[in-house]
């Protein structure tokens, strides 16, 4: 089972912040939180990762509240090719790094 | 950097046959590999894990001799799905993983799988 709870889907207008919450109450102490990107008929790209705190790139941030048992992605003035499904997962970066993919948040941005 | 191939980007072919998937590490070398499926509208699933010189490991409910993971060198995994039905068109992705020190695995464009 994945261990984290995503919105199943969010609908937004182009030039607006989107913040996408996701839950992961189970977290383990070696567990990074890494998000992913994923457009139809392609593989997930990488758009973030962190342990705690915020983490921001020229893409989006990322704010994990200390006790991470949640995490939110933020896109900043989306686009309309930011329409896409977003992943949040959760695992150790270090052995396997085996990730288990859930639901994803299926964003839709208007114009 | 951290780019991941995958050969072919689609296949059609006739029930009963065999299709072999590769995936590749074009400018790094990749310990572990990972091949998901993905049926429309539907999130990633694991299918196997596999290391470089060993064994893959499948996941839960997935059928070893039918979906045969090869990972010959540090930047070749390769999928065959044997004697393919209809049921097993899909969608196939998979990754790779650079080891430690790396923050992420990286993903491949996907192969679309139709078996008529």
């Amino acid at each position: 089972l994945a261990k984290t709870t995503q919105p199943i889907s969010m609908d937004s207008y182009e030039g607006q912040e989107v913040n996408i919450t996701c839950s992961h109450n189970n977290i383990a102490t070696n567990d990074y939180i890494t998000w992913y990107q994923q457009f139809p008929s392609q593989g997930p790209r990488f758009i973030i990762q962190g342990y705690k705190t915020k983490v921001t790139n020229e893409v989006a941030s990322l704010f994990i509240p200390a006790d991470r048992k949640s995490s939110t992605l933020s896109l900043p003035r989306v686009s309309l090719s930011d329409t896409a499904v977003y992943y949040c997962l959760v695992g150790e970066r270090d052995s396997s790094y085996k990730l288990i993919f859930g639901s994803g948040t299926r964003l839709l941005v208007r114009p | 950097g951290a780019v991941v191939s995958q050969h072919p980007s689609r296949v059609i072919c006739k029930s009963g046959t065999s299709v072999k998937i590769e995936c590749r590490s074009l400018d790094f070398q990749a310990t572990t590999m990972f091949w998901y499926r993905q049926f429309p509208k539907k999130s990633l699933m694991l299918m196997a894990t596999s290391n470089e010189g060993s064994k893959a490991t499948y996941e839960q409910g997935v059928e070893k001799d039918k979906f045969l993971i090869n990972h010959a060198s540090l930047t070749l995994s390769t999928l065959t799905v044997t004697s393919a039905h209809p049921e097993d068109s899909s969608f196939y992705i998979c990754s790779a993983y650079p080891g430690l020190g790396s923050d992420t695995q990286y993903f491949g464009p996907g192969t679309r799988l139709t078996v008529l």
